[in-house]
């Protein structure tokens, strides 16, 4: 069973700090890696999509991949309220369907005015 | 506007019933997905289509139906098989160039 692990959280973290968030995956032959943010009730929205080993950023967000060690991280900067969400790692399932994807069960984000 | 739109957005069924969810998309993508997600859970994947007149069962296909007879549309039917069909409904497509994948903003379904 292909596996991606999160901690459910939730992380609370003070407004304008930095908010880590991690996930590990099972499959070393997985290629594509994702961060999804969910609001309550709401459907999944995607944050970042990064391909290749180191960091790639995109405004507040950095997303890190080491292959090596099959973990992902994101990394959100000056964290603000509206920042307060779930957000779901998602990773590529290699060999058969090249576009299934294997979703963590989410960590829960809570930013403190 | 692109994007994938899903209806309703609320549905209530009575116990024995079918119910079909409806997934429409303007993307373009080939493969469509639908998954189920209940509280406090990730997202299970109930069926997934790559091309028209094809689709796969996902994890837990058992009480559930789908159909893809055109590109854009992937309906999706909830059976009276389905045991505990209350859940949250997502629909999804793929940009294949990326792997990426987008969903519509979901469907609510309550049996009472």
């Amino acid at each position: 069973q292909k596996e991606v692990e999160q901690n459910s959280g939730p992380l609370s973290v003070p407004e304008g700090a930095i908010a880590s968030l991690n996930c590990t995956y099972s499959d070393r032959g997985s290629q594509s890696f994702f961060w999804y943010r969910q609001y309550s009730g709401k459907s999944p929205e995607l944050i970042m999509s990064i391909y290749s080993n180191g960091d790639k950023e995109d405004g507040r967000f950095t997303a890190q991949l080491n292959k090596a060690s099959q973990y992902v991280s994101l990394l959100i900067r000056d964290s603000q309220p509206s920042d307060s969400a779930t957000y779901l790692c998602a990773v590529n399932i290699p060999g058969g369907s090249n576009y299934k994807l294997t979703f963590g069960k989410g960590t829960l984000l809570t930013v403190n005015p | 506007d692109g994007g994938i739109t899903q209806s309703p957005k609320y549905l209530f069924r009575k116990e024995g019933q079918n119910v079909t969810l409806s997934c429409e998309q303007n993307l373009n993508h080939d493969a469509m997905y639908w998954y189920r997600q209940d509280p406090g859970q990730g997202l299970r994947l109930i069926y997934y289509s790559q091309i028209v007149n094809d689709f796969q069962k996902g994890d837990i296909a058992e009480g559930y139906s789908v159909s893809r007879e055109k590109k854009e549309s992937f309906p999706l039917t909830v059976t009276s098989a389905q045991k505990n069909p209350t859940a949250f409904y997502l629909c999804a497509s793929t940009d294949g160039n990326t792997d990426t994948q987008y969903f519509g903003p979901g469907t609510r379904l309550t049996v009472l």
